[in-house]
Order: C-alpha cells, then sequence, then structure tokens
C-alpha cells in the first residue's frame, strides 16, 4: 500500500464550486504540505503543517485553505474554484527527526471549467 | 525570498552524460535538494548536499558550491528512463523543511 495518498485522482468541476482534496498518510510523519504544479514554474507550496496544531501559508495560498484533521490527514479546500487553479496538486510528508526528504503523494490532477 | 534557476530542457543520448546546473540566491541556505518526475507521477528524492563537494549515489552525483550558490546533476551511462523532469529545491535554514523549487529540467534521452 501506498505511503501517502491523495484523493480524488482526477477531478473535473466547474466554476465557483467549492472542492476538497484530501490526503492521508501512514509514514507516522509530523510534517504535511500540499503544492501545486504547472508547466515550466515546478512545485510551489500552497501550505504547510508541521503538526496538528501548526498550520502556515505557503507562497500561494490565496484562494485556499486547509485542515489538519489528524496528524496523517491534510486536506486542501478551494472554496470558490476558478480556471487558474487548474493544475496538479501534490501533498507531501516529512519528518522533523529526518528532515532530509520529502515523500510525495500521486497527485490529484484538477480542472476548473 | 529564493530564486531558483534550471535550464528548462535538455537532450542527451543513450549512454552518454548530462549535467544540470541550478543557481540559486536565499538568505539562509540549509541544504539543496535534487528530485526526479516522470511525467504524471510524484517526485521521487535522488539527492542532499548541505556541505560544499560531490555526492555520488550510483550513477546520479549532485554537486554543490555554496559560495557560488552554485549546484549540479550528473547523470552518467545514461538509460531510457532516466527520461523525466529534475527539480532542483533550495532550504532555507528559518523556515524547517520548507522547500522552494526551481522550474525543472526535463531531460528526453535519445537512443
Amino acid at each position: 500500500d501506498a505511503d501517502v495518498t491523495q484523493t480524488p485522482r482526477n477531478r473535473i468541476t466547474k466554476t465557483g464550486k467549492r472542492i476538497m482534496l484530501e490526503c492521508s498518510q501512514t509514514k507516522g510523519h509530523d510534517r504535511m504540505y500540499w503544492y501545486r504544479q504547472d508547466p515550466g514554474l515546478g512545485l510551489r507550496l500552497i501550505y504547510y503543517s508541521f503538526d496538528v496544531k501548526d498550520i502556515n501559508k505557503g507562497e500561494i495560498s490565496d484562494g485556499y485553505s486547509v485542515s489538519r484533521q489528524a496528524q496523517a490527514k491534510f486536506s486542501l479546500s478551494l472554496e470558490s474554484a476558478i480556471p487558474n487553479q487548474t493544475a496538479l496538486y501534490f501533498c507531501a510528508t516529512s519528518d522533523f527527526a529526518l528532515p532530509n526528504t520529502q515523500y510525495f503523494g500521486p497527485g490529484t490532477r484538477l480542472t476548473v471549467l | 525570498g529564493q530564486n531558483i534557476d534550471q535550464p528548462t530542457e535538455m537532450t542527451a543520448t543513450e549512454g552518454a552524460i548530462v549535467q544540470i546546473n541550478c543557481t540559486y540566491q536565499t538568505s539562509g541556505f540549509n541544504g539543496l535538494f535534487w528530485y526526479q518526475q516522470h511525467a504524471g507521477e510524484a517526485p521521487t528524492f535522488l539527492s542532499y548536499n548541505v556541505l560544499d563537494g560531490l555526492e555520488e549515489k550510483g550513477r546520479f552525483s549532485s554537486f554543490l558550491s555554496r559560495s557560488k550558490g552554485y549546484s549540479y546533476l550528473l547523470l552518467k551511462e545514461l538509460q531510457m528512463k532516466d527520461s523525466a523532469s529534475y527539480l532542483c529545491a533550495v532550504r532555507e535554514g528559518a523556515a524547517g523543511n520548507k522547500l522552494t523549487f526551481g522550474g525543472g529540467t526535463r531531460v528526453l534521452v535519445k537512443p
């Protein structure tokens, strides 16, 4: 079984709809991250959380919100989706004791029409 | 903030060597990472440098010069499966394990 899972894997929605992307991990890591990836722009950090009570904005948090429901779960919401939020979204985890890498989920491809 | 630059695309022949350069500007450097990403898949960790010098791991090596704000990833004995994007990422010391990624370099290996 995969250590970091994301649901859904693909989603097509319409402008103005509320969307939630979910991430779960079985690695026991305390740190979780949400990124979006656009062609030529690499991965850009949306939000990150170093533990259940710690939530921080990344470089492109506008239009997004997150919830860390448990150590193993970190969800990303788009309250009112817009077309320029069409992208590939990745969740990642890392461990405080072993910070030298992040482990990525398989990604969610989101299309906003 | 950080600025990370790497070439957009490179082409090389199977069996050859390719070097992917990455330059960065950061206010508090605390490590440089290379990730490999095949099309439509998640990035996977390749290497980590925090001190100057060369780190070798099989066919892949990564070099860092902190004074020059420069790193490279060297791929030797290229195989077709090495066709992928390679992402350079920098960690700042004051930001825990928060990484800033470059735009990625797409490497195409031809027979």
